[in-house]
């Protein structure tokens, strides 16, 4: 079967740093997605990783190994506004590219 | 200009009732997907078309039709609406030729809560 797991809530101070984890088993793999949620509001596109290693984008970066089907979303000078659900997808191979969503993990970013 | 768009964004109706709501995107893209996010935020694809093609269609009861009358619109149709259908549906479209291209955007997101 397909699973994604991830934490379901994580909680990190203004300014902090965060890591959000995500681990997967899908049959096949055709890249990973990391999306973030706002309550009430779209998922909106965070990073893809299809390769092994880090790729970065501001103040989020995104890891994968293949080997391991572990990724992780780290979030850097957090603000705020970062405090949202946090939502890995997984594209396995053979599906007419479909993701499949992990549950989620919800971010409350405090003063 | 809004890339995907969903209608309507709210939506109340009785048990038994057959709605639709409608799906536009004006990406260019060849894909577009329906998704259902439940009351747990738990993300679920249900239907997807390519150049008005179903391409997906997951274990989702025969009460839901969708339909493309071409590339950029995707329609969903539930008859005999239930309480369980209750969630928030996704609209989403891609493009295609392979890694980040197959990167997904979303619409707004349809609220339906059946009463």
């Amino acid at each position: 079967g397909q699973n994604i797991d991830q934490p379901t809530e994580m909680t990190a101070t203004e300014g902090a740093i965060v890591q959000i984890n995500c681990t997967y088993q899908t049959s096949g793999f055709n890249g990973l997605f990391w999306y973030q949620q706002h309550a009430g509001e779209a998922p909106t596109f965070l990073s893809y990783n299809v390769l092994d290693g880090l790729e970065e984008k501001g103040r989020f970066s995104s890891f994968l190994s293949r080997s391991k089907g572990y990724s992780y979303l780290l979030l850097k000078e957090l603000q705020m506004k970062d405090s949202a659900s946090y939502l890995c997808a997984v594209m396995p191979s053979g599906g007419y590219n479909k993701l499949i969503f992990g549950a989620g993990t919800r971010l409350a970013v405090h003063p | 200009d809004t890339a995907v768009s969903q209608t309507p964004k709210y939506l109340v109706t009785q048990m038994g009732n057959d709605k639709s709501i409608k799906c536009e995107q004006n990406l260019g893209h060849d894909t577009m997907y329906w998704y259902k996010q439940d009351s747990k935020k738990f993300l679920k694809i249900m239907f997807s078309y390519n150049n008005k093609e179903l391409i997906i269609n997951e274990t989702v009861p025969n009460r839901f039709s969708p339909k493309s009358p071409d590339k950029a619109h995707l329609n969903l149709h539930i008859n005999s609406l239930e309480l369980g259908d209750s969630a928030v549906y996704f609209c989403a479209s891609r493009s295609s030729g392979g890694g980040l291209r197959e990167t997904q955007y979303f619409g707004p997101g349809t609220r339906l809560l059946v009463l």
